[in-house]
């Protein structure tokens, strides 16, 4: 399943909101009714972190400004008030179908 | 707490070979598959290879770009799992991550193929 991310990168302003796009090229709702979409965040030098899993669940210790959403084939990943602390490259990730698959990465940066 | 932790990273010959050894802690070993997932140089996340929880022959998965070079193993024992590389390219130039799907990662062991 191929992943497509939009915008590749995003200048935003600190603490204002940023939102990125993923769109998956199959469904990714799964035969147990569970769709296997997440995010992922990697600060720079840093391995990728969990945000969200399963559309719209944050992970453990993940902020609240960090909201996911979406159905099928898209789906959106948005931060409300963005920090310093964010700058980095998000990543989309199916684990619906065998092999996963990632988007190609969105580079956020401040303004 | 999870940690993973890998080792065995280095620079290695086109055609050459290296193991790659994850250190898991903090979990349930055997309850858990197991993937690696690696990144080249200012590129984007890709899959490599994955390994059941009991890691029985038919409990593995590969990569088309790897399939036939790699194998992936694990040692439910000491709670390691493995990623053997054979005929390696200069194209496997990537860190390496070896990651519990797909809530936690390890930071990374980086290989590099070059002459």
């Amino acid at each position: 399943i191929a992943m497509i991310q939009s915008p590749l990168t995003s200048p935003v302003t600190l603490g204002q909101p940023a939102s990125i796009s993923c769109t998956s090229s199959e469904s990714l709702l799964h035969s147990d009714g569970n769709t296997y979409l997440s995010w992922l965040q990697q600060r720079p030098g840093q391995p990728p972190r969990l945000l969200i899993y399963k559309v719209s669940n944050r992970f453990s210790g993940v902020p609240d400004r960090f909201s996911g959403s979406g159905a099928g084939t898209d789906f959106t990943l948005k931060i409300s008030r963005v920090e310093a602390e964010d700058v980095g490259v998000y990543y989309c990730m199916q684990a619906t179908q065998v092999p996963c698959s990632f988007g190609q990465g969105t580079k956020l940066e401040i303004k | 707490e999870v940690e993973l932790l890998e080792s065995g990273g280095g620079l290695v010959k086109p055609g050459g070979s290296l193991r790659l050894s994850c250190a898991a802690s903090g979990f349930i070993f055997t309850s858990y598959a197991m993937s690696w997932v690696r990144q080249a140089p200012g590129g984007g996340l890709e899959w490599v290879s994955a390994i059941s929880g009991s890691g029985t022959a038919g409990g593995t998965l590969y990569a088309d770009s790897v399939k036939g070079r790699f194998t992936i193993s694990r040692d439910n024992s000491r709670n390691r799992v493995y990623l053997q590389m054979n005929d390696l390219r200069p194209e496997d130039t990537a860190v390496y991550y070896c990651a519990r799907p797909w809530d936690y990662w390890g930071q990374g062991a980086l290989v590099t193929v070059s002459s």
